[in-house]
């Protein structure tokens, strides 16, 4: 268990609807990190938060947004949802600056 | 744009064999190496990591080499047991204060044979 709890599992949703994807860190980690993983593109990076701020940008498109609130915890929305969203959302947390990432089990998002 | 190259993508190693994994990055400014292993179902856990001013680093059966002049780092698994079956990505992440960027390698299916 790596401490880091993501919410929810599995879900299953509609073209063009919205999802918020949750995620709580590890107790004191201010660093929380969202990854996309499908088969074709493996781990992509998206956005990096540090207590409460927006630290470091990858890949994340434009439908895609996320926070880091006061209490630490993060969420991912994804809108206006296509089949190709379709992948497991990982999100991860640190407590320094280097790529020692502790993530979650993830949530599987399904577009239909 | 790639910034990691990571093979092969597949390895079947029977069981007591080596399993090395090969991956070579292009930004000089990486400053840290982890590997990380992950089980179907779970999220990826680190197994182990170097800095490019060590040449090697060994934890139990596993061993990082870092050729930092060719840009290259492998990771091997020494007398690879059923239970090492998993999907293994070698990453780099730049340090810059609080932010940290990991880029991940495309994964390495290893299937251990008894």
């Amino acid at each position: 268990d790596s401490g880091v709890t993501q919410t929810p599992k599995h879900l299953i949703t509609a073209t063009g609807q919205r999802v918020t994807l949750r995620c709580s860190p590890r107790s004191g980690d201010l660093s929380v990190y969202w990854y996309q993983q499908s088969l074709d593109q493996g781990l992509q990076f998206l956005i990096q938060y540090y207590n409460g701020e927006e630290r470091a940008k990858g890949n994340i498109l434009e439908r895609f947004s996320a926070q880091q609130f006061p209490d630490l915890h993060s969420e991912l929305n994804l809108s206006s949802l296509e089949l190709g969203d379709s992948a497991l959302y990982f999100c991860a947390s640190a407590r320094g600056n280097t790529g020692e990432l502790f993530f979650g089990e993830g949530s599987r998002l399904t577009v239909l | 744009q790639q910034q990691v190259k990571q093979s092969p993508q597949s390895l079947i190693v029977q069981k007591g064999g080596i399993s090395i994994i090969n991956c070579a990055y292009e930004n000089t400014a990486f400053d840290y190496f982890p590997w990380y292993q992950q089980f179907p179902g779970k999220g990826p856990a680190l197994l182990i990591a170097i800095r490019p001013d060590v040449s090697e680093k060994k934890e139990g059966r596993f061993t990082i080499s870092f050729n930092k002049s060719a840009k290259q780092f492998s990771l091997h698994i020494m007398d690879s047991q059923p239970g090492d079956s998993a999907t293994y990505f070698c990453a780099a992440s730049i340090s810059t204060g609080t932010a940290s960027k990991l880029t991940f390698g495309t994964g390495t299916r290893l299937q251990v044979t008894l």
